[in-house]
């Protein structure tokens, strides 16, 4: 079952603060981020495995609750380069291979 | 170490004609996915090997579509009898054999069936 990203779309000024967040009705395994611009193939962000990890580098760090089935993706001090749409994948249920994607959230970063 | 490569990357076809499209891992990478995405959504899970065994492949793959990956190396996707509905970018991406199965994804080939 596809997990449900929020928001759909969100507007920023470089330097203000976004969070992203995926949604599952199963038990996950693994929630793992990208980005993908227009016309280009996902890009990797990080991966958050069953635990309650948070993970971070640089100015987007996410975490994931493994209670909730939820994870959270967050951006500080947005950047121009940070425009694009966000995917979450998850990984659980009976299927340790597969990637389910969520619908994706566009984020634009307007200077 | 270069990233997953795919090849053709654009492909224009007519209905009913068969295309195959070609993915090279990430060396020493055994895990190799296949996905699907149109306009607005995320990508769609196909099938994925590990090494040379197709280990899953989607319900909605219909048996139009089969994919090989027969040394444990590179994969190929092949698609019979073409349709207007199946236009998309297909995505190929490759992970290595660790508990966390992050997956690096290839540039992707575009098809678009007239």
């Amino acid at each position: 079952q596809q997990p449900v990203q929020s928001p759909q779309a969100v507007i920023l000024r470089e330097g203000e603060d976004a969070v992203i967040n995926c949604s599952s009705s199963k038990a996950l395994y693994s929630v793992h981020w990208y980005r993908q611009k227009h016309g280009e193939a996902p890009v990797f962000l990080m991966i958050l495995l069953k635990g309650g990890e948070q993970k971070g580098h640089d100015k987007i760090s996410a975490s994931f609750n493994e209670k909730k089935q939820q994870s959270s993706l967050y951006l500080t001090a947005s950047q121009l380069s940070y425009s694009g749409t966000y995917f979450c994948g998850t990984v659980g249920g009976t299927s340790y291979g597969k990637l389910t994607f969520g619908q994706g959230t566009i984020l634009t970063v307007h200077p | 170490d270069t990233g997953v490569s795919q090849d053709p990357r654009h492909k224009i076809t007519k209905r009913g004609q068969n295309v195959t499209f070609r993915c090279d891992p990430i060396s020493e990478h055994n895990r190799l996915y296949w996905y699907r995405q149109t306009l607005g959504q995320g990508p769609e899970f196909l099938t994925y090997f590990q090494n040379e065994a197709q280990l899953e492949k989607s319900r909605l793959l219909s048996d139009r579509f089969s994919a090989e990956r027969p040394k444990g190396s590179f994969s190929t996707l092949e698609i019979q009898r073409t349709e207007q509905g199946d236009s998309a970018m297909y995505l190929c991406a490759s992970s290595p054999f660790l508990s966390s199965y992050e997956q690096y994804f290839g540039p992707g080939t575009r098809l678009t069936v007239t």
